[in-house]
């Protein structure tokens, strides 16, 4: 089982949709929970992070972060044709600048 | 903002020889550098911790003889890979940790695809 899971999609939305994005993991030392977005052939650009349990709002960008569930999200609200990307999840026991492990990512492409 | 810079971007080998990826930090120092490889549609899966003026840390299962990196300096790291072969075509990231103050973040570098044939 990987440490942490991420449906790979790809997710098409309308543009204006809300969208979802998920991952799973099995490790419980995990505190630090980031997500990154990466456009095609070019390195991860980090979106936001989150420490420990909780929601964190930038923008139209919502994280939260259910560590009884092991569960983390990020919700994109009144997406645009420019948020398609790949959305990678990261997570760390020690810190955002600490050894990162990552998923698999999620390929979203909204539509006009 | 902070920039980290890789290069080649792309790089075309034959099998058997050797290649370097360098990674700088651009306007910081960066003590440790990270680099991770990136096969389709798969996620990143970091390969070693470099740290400037000693050596590197390697993730199980990396051949520390295969990928040799070098942190020569506060703002370079190398990769190189050594007797390169087709399986190791890949996309190759590296990151640098800034620690100046009030930061204490990742950036990630641009990625080198890297096509041996």
């Amino acid at each position: 089982q990987k440490e942490v899971e991420q449906d790979p999609g790809p997710l098409s939305v309308p543009e204006g949709a809300i969208v979802s994005l998920n991952c799973t993991y099995s490790n419980s030392a995990f505190q630090y929970f980031m997500w990154y977005r990466q456009y095609s052939r070019k390195g991860p650009e980090l979106l936001m992070y989150t420490y420990s349990s909780g929601n964190k709002e930038d923008g139209r960008f919502t994280a939260q972060v259910d560590k009884s569930s092991k569960y983390i999200s990020l919700f994109i609200r009144d997406s645009q044709p420019s948020d398609s990307a790949t959305y990678l999840c990261a997570m760390s026991n020690t810190g955002t600048a600490s050894k990162l492990t990552f998923g698999t990512g999620t390929r979203l492409q909204v539509t006009l | 903002g902070a920039v980290v810079s890789q290069h080649p971007s792309r790089v075309i080998c034959k099998s058997g020889t050797s290649v370097k990826i360098e990674c700088r930090s651009l306007d910081f120092q960066a003590t440790t550098m990270f680099w991770y490889r990136q096969f389709p549609k798969q996620s990143l899966m970091l390969m070693a911790t470099s740290n400037e003026g000693s050596k590197a840390t390697y993730e199980q299962g990396v051949e520390k003889d295969k990928f040799l990196i070098n942190h020569a300096s506060l703002t370079l790291s190398t990769l190189t890979v050594t007797s390169a072969h087709p399986e190791d075509s890949s996309f190759y990231i590296c990151s640098a940790r800034d620690l100046r103050t009030g930061q204490n973040t990742i950036y990630f570098g641009e990625g080198s695809w890297l096509t041996v044939v």
